[in-house]
């Protein structure tokens, strides 16, 4: 158990239709990272907060956004949803600032159909 | 761009030490990571190792750095059915704010014949 707590572990949505997906750093972690695994595009970095402020996006689309709220949980928010983003959605927390360890959620699995 | 690229697959007999390699692009890398997947589960953190070393050994597993190379491997000793699982190299500094977190390769999926 790496201590980071992703809900729900699966998701089933339809198309055009909005969710919420959250995540629970460890305790003591200010750094978040939300990250999109699919089959065809693999492990793709999606976005970074720390302690409540967004530090660095990547290849995260405008329909989805983030937050980190101040007792440090964050929600990651996929709207319109489309076939395509089909995939497992992984958390990540880091120790404070600068360390160099990231441990990773077990996953949301989100469906659309 | 950041690139990590991994061989897809590699098979070994059970007892048998395995080597899964992994190249990179980013000379400035700070930290090389290995994560093992399971099916059904999350990314857990093997080790990781600072681009200033050569070598990290942690009971079975031994990682090699070439920096010169931009090559790292990770050696599993004596591997058991339980280390079937995908492999994935990734490399970055998660305190980096400038960047992003983590560049992964596609993983390599070790298959453990009995």
């Amino acid at each position: 158990d790496s201590g980071v707590t992703q809900t729900p572990k699966h998701l089933i949505t339809a198309t055009g239709q909005r969710v919420t997906l959250r995540c629970s750093p460890r305790s003591g972690d200010l750094s978040v990272y939300w990250y999109q695994q699919s089959l065809d595009q693999g492990l793709q970095f999606l976005i970074h907060y720390y302690n409540g402020e967004e530090r660095a996006k990547g290849n995260i689309l405008e329909r989805f956004s983030a937050q980190q709220f101040p007792d440090l949980h964050s929600e990651l928010n996929l709207s319109s949803l489309e076939l395509g983003d089909s995939a497992l959605y992984f958390c990540a927390s880091s120790v404070v600032e600068g360390g160099p360890e990231a441990f990773f959620g077990q996953g949301t699995r989100l469906t659309v159909v | 761009g950041e690139d990590v690229e991994q061989s897809l697959f590699l098979s070994v007999r059970e007892g048998d030490s395995s080597v899964i390699n992994c190249t990179y692009t980013d000379s400035s890398s700070t930290y090389l990571y290995w994560y093992k997947q399971e099916p059904g589960a999350g990314l857990q953190l093997l080790t990781y190792i600072f681009s200033n070393m050569d070598m990290k050994q942690d009971q079975r597993l031994t990682v090699l750095l070439n920096k010169k190379d931009k090559h790292l491997s990770l050696r599993i000793a004596d591997t058991q059915t339980g280390d079937s699982a995908i492999y994935f190299c990734a490399e970055g500094f998660p305190g980096d704010t400038g960047r992003r977190a983590l560049t992964f390769g596609s993983g390599t999926r070790l298959q453990v014949q009995p």
